[in-house]
């Protein structure tokens, strides 16, 4: 079974509108971090936002929050005011910290940021 | 932040050979490393785990023979894909982790594989 699951596999959004995108997860550890990452077309793993599951509060960084709904097991990732170089796939990660240290990810949802 | 870099970052090698891929971790040390492989458009799958000093731990349906890993040192981890054929020719990632801070890991920036 999924793990990670992103159903949205591409997205068109307008500039400076907010962009949700999804995320799920399935972990009986009750212990556990999520991550989103962005990989423009160079490759590289950019990393954007950390949650871990004992957090309190969503995180956010910069433009970047992520949107923790641990009873649903949800960890959408909002980028508000889009902007062109946001163009990019992303995808959501967890690791199981109880477990081992592996990080697994989803598909992935590749954004394309309209000027 | 930390950085990891790879060795070379992309390689053409011919139907038969093997070859080397080296993941540096260049201002921290790693006890773990981890490799990636990602086709075109898709995600990346975790091949193997590469623990510093012990043998690696492979992910279900990997190879290991296939996919030699060595950690030899904190700062250091190869990946030698032996008797390489077209079918592995693909995009290889690592990550490492930050001694202590699991919820901080730093991806190289890819080798690009290419066999003809």
């Amino acid at each position: 079974a999924q793990k990670i699951t992103q159903t949205q596999p591409g997205m068109f959004v307008q500039e400076k509108e907010a962009v949700t995108l999804d995320c799920t997860y399935d972990t009986s550890d009750p212990s556990y971090g999520l991550f989103w990452y962005k990989q423009p077309s160079s490759g590289e793993m950019i990393f954007l936002i950390y949650q871990g599951s004992y957090d309190q509060q969503n995180a956010t960084e910069g433009r970047y929050s992520l949107n923790f709904q641990k009873a649903r097991k949800s960890a959408n990732l909002v980028i508000s005011a889009s902007q062109l170089g946001d163009s990019a796939m992303y995808f959501c990660a967890m690791r199981e910290l109880t477990r081992d240290d592996k990080i697994i990810f989803g598909k992935g949802t590749r954004l394309h940021i309209l000027p | 932040g930390a950085v990891v870099s790879q060795h070379p970052s992309w390689v053409i090698c011919k139907s038969g050979t093997s070859v080397k891929i080296e993941c540096r971790s260049l201002d921290f040390q790693a006890t773990t490393m981890f490799w990636y492989r990602q086709f075109p458009k898709q995600s990346l799958m975790l091949m193997a785990t590469s623990n510093e000093g012990s043998k690696a731990t492979y992910e279900q349906g990997v190879e290991k023979d296939k996919f030699l890993i060595n950690h030899a040192s904190l700062t250091l981890s190869t990946l030698t894909v032996t008797s390489a054929h077209p079918e592995d020719s693909s995009f290889y990632i690592c990550s490492a982790n930050l001694a202590g801070r699991s919820y901080e890991q730093y991806f190289g920036p890819g080798t690009r594989l290419t066999v003809t």
